[in-house]
């Protein structure tokens, strides 16, 4: 069985520019979680998507914006970037719900 | 607001030195507490799920309880192997898709 895998592994960007995430979730899984993780700090909830549609948003302005694909992989796009918005970008899947997640190893994202 | 707090913020421990971890959350009408173990660079790894207030679940040296208020995580004989970031998550009453996480305690267990 394959676990969560995301691509890149790391990413360098410049202020202004978009950049788009990608997560393979858990085979038999149909729902995607994205999360910012600042360094030191736990994940922050970004959205989740359930079979295609978006199901529930943290307080991310609408310049984070997602997809998921009928095999249930997902992106995660960013458009205008900002300094901040450098962290670690975590995807995770389950079967249904969040009762239990399997997280993927993350994307290192640095914004210059 | 939602809050989860964790303590302490990190935990130096002698092998075989049991100890316990708190988080602390204030959120109405919990539907369910969630702690997960996070090794550095990596994602975080599942381990319980708690839904009411004296509910208990063991995994190995683990052991997870649960208060109205407050969730601890017993650490028990630790070994080196078990250091690493412990985050605590609460499942949102606004929200069943949202998750708020702690700011984690991060354990160091010396040989």
């Amino acid at each position: 069985e394959t676990g969560v895998t995301q691509s890149p592994t790391h990413l360098i960007k410049t202020r202004g520019q978009q950049v788009t995430l990608r997560c393979s979730s858990q085979s038999g899984h149909n729902t995607v979680s994205w999360y910012q993780q600042a360094l030191g700090q736990g994940p922050q909830f970004i959205f989740q998507y359930y079979r295609e549609e978006e199901n529930g948003r943290g307080n991310f302005p609408p310049r984070f914006s997602g997809l998921q694909f009928p095999n249930y992989s997902s992106e995660l796009n960013v458009n205008a970037l900002e300094l901040d918005d450098s962290a670690l970008y975590l995807c995770a899947s389950s079967p249904g719900g969040v009762d239990e997640q399997y997280f993927g190893p993350g994307t290192r994202l640095t914004v210059t | 607001e939602d809050q989860v707090t964790q303590s302490p913020e990190a935990l130096r421990l002698q092998e075989g030195e049991s100890s316990s971890l708190n988080c602390s959350y204030t959120v109405s009408g919990l539907r369910g507490l969630f702690w997960y173990r996070q090794d550095p660079g990596k994602g975080p790894e599942f381990l319980f799920t708690l839904y009411s207030a004296g509910e208990e679940k063991e995994k190995e040296r683990l052991k997870a309880t649960l208060t109205k208020k407050e969730s601890f995580l017993h650490i028990t004989a630790p070994k080196p192997e078990d250091s690493a970031t412990y985050l605590c998550a609460v499942q949102a009453p606004s929200s069943a898709s949202k998750i708020i996480f702690g700011s984690g305690t991060r354990l160091s267990i010396r040989p």
